[in-house]
């Protein structure tokens, strides 16, 4: 299924090496977001843009940077200085409008393994 | 600050049992809470929104905002309901704030 679609899968990298995550989304969402998911510990978002050319920390930034260029794309970068990278990481896209009905798409995910 | 508190991991029940996941919340502004699913090898997705007051596969959430919860409850579970669930918090910036989940099991 379409909507949003998150590349590679897996993914591995060595220790110290900088890896980008992709995030495409064809819903015509102005907000998108990363969150990362480890076990016990839910959904913590990392990284949102609520329209082209903006972006804002989450409650887990550090080590991570984003770029917001194209409606449709947000790519997630996973720099060295992440202590602890390996996670599932998830994008989810949101119409912008009114508030209360609107919800959170979300993508399958890329797992990321720091060997 | 705002947090969300889903205090079980786990939760077994039997098919045709009645059902619970508890939510709790903290926030200081007016509260709109989700709850979101995820079944196993599919993607995330909306369960209930407060605001909505629906039913969906049977499940209902009621806001109380006196005792600060949000539970989601099942009069009867199906095994098809084994999933993740999450509950959430929208925010002012207009973020979602997620608990830890609580992975529920429907044994047949």
């Amino acid at each position: 299924d379409g909507g949003i679609t998150q590349s590679p899968k897996y993914l591995f990298r060595k220790e110290g090496q900088n890896v980008t995550l992709s995030c495409e989304q064809n819903l015509n969402h102005d907000a998108m977001y990363w969150y990362r998911q480890d076990p016990g510990q839910g959904l913590r978002l990392i990284y949102y843009s609520q329209i082209v050319n903006d972006f804002q920390k989450g409650d887990i930034a550090e080590g991570y940077s984003v770029s917001r260029e194209k409606k449709e794309s947000f790519p997630l970068t996973v720099t060295s200085a992440q202590k602890n990278p390996t996670a599932f990481y998830l994008c989810a896209s949101m119409a912008s409008g009114t508030r209360s009905y609107n919800e959170q798409f979300f993508g399958p995910g890329t797992r990321l393994t720091v060997l | 600050a705002q947090r969300v508190t889903q205090p079980e991991k786990l939760l077994s029940v039997f098919k045709g049992a009645p059902v619970e996941l508890k939510c709790n919340y903290s926030y200081s502004g007016s509260p709109e809470l989700f709850w979101y699913v995820q079944y196993s090898r599919q993607r995330l997705q909306l369960l209930l929104r407060h605001i909505s007051r629906e039913s969906i596969k049977g499940f209902t959430a009621d806001l109380n905002k006196g005792e600060t919860s949000f539970h989601l409850k099942k009069p009867f579970a199906q095994e098809e309901d084994s999933a993740m669930y999450y509950c959430a918090l929208r925010t002012g910036a207009n973020n979602l704030f997620f608990g830890t989940g609580t992975r529920l099991t429907v044994i047949p």
